[in-house]
């Protein structure tokens, strides 16, 4: 059963169509979500913490928000540039500690 | 600052012998983690560390093995390659829990 979900799995925009990003969870609990930005053939670069309900963060065009069962990350006048896939992480409890379990992201294509 | 590093960054190998993955970290930091990523599935957690000499199995930890003798080297072990083992593997690492997660660039194996 996946603890993270993340919709939809592929998005082609328009370059300055904005749009959201949904990752819903389960984990019970939650100690942080994290978003991640990953090119081809790269590994995820980090974008966002967010450690609890009603928390912001913004970088550029990115503004990631959460609630106590979802995050969007809302992507305002998007650029080619902004094309990746964007992964969401939450941290769930495994044995002693909290490690993150990923979704498994949402391809973005942005057309100029 | 090289941060985090993995080697190699692409290899082939045959059924049945055995393979190990590097990851060196320059930070310090306690926590390392290894995932797999594949289509359809996204990141899965292999194994972690949360400090030398303690690990812990991950979602998918079968046919892999880890040791950590020193706070900077996670290296992975593939004892019998199989070709379900193809994939692309990342090296992680934080400086504690709930913490930002840094990301090496990825080892691509081919097990044929």
């Amino acid at each position: 059963e996946d603890q993270v979900t993340q919709s939809p799995e592929a998005l082609r925009l328009q370059e300055g169509e904005s749009s959201s990003l949904n990752c819903s969870y389960t984990v019970s609990g939650l100690r942080g979500l994290f978003w991640y930005r990953q090119d081809p053939g790269k590994g995820p670069e980090f974008l966002f913490t967010l450690y609890s309900a009603g928390e912001e963060k913004e970088k550029e065009r990115l503004k990631a928000t959460l609630t106590k069962k979802e995050s969007f990350l809302h992507i305002t006048a998007p650029k080619p540039e902004d094309s990746a896939t964007y992964l969401c992480a939450v941290l769930a409890a495994s044995g002693g500690s909290y490690i993150p379990t990923f979704g498994r992201g949402t391809s973005l294509i942005v057309h100029p | 600052d090289a941060g985090i590093t993995q080697s190699p960054r692409y290899k082939i190998t045959e059924t049945g012998r055995q393979v190990t993955l590097m990851c060196h970290q320059t930070w310090s930091h306690s926590y390392m983690f290894w995932y797999r990523q594949d289509l359809g599935h996204g990141l899965r957690l292999i194994y972690y560390s949360a400090a030398a000499d303690i690990t812990d199995k991950g979602e998918v930890p079968d046919g892999y093995v880890v040791s950590r003798s020193k706070t900077e080297n996670f290296p992975l072990t593939l004892e019998s390659a199989t070709r379900s083992q193809t994939s692309v593997y990342f090296c992680a690492s934080s400086e504690g829990q709930a913490l930002r997660v840094y990301f090496g660039p990825g080892t691509r194996l081919t097990v044929t």
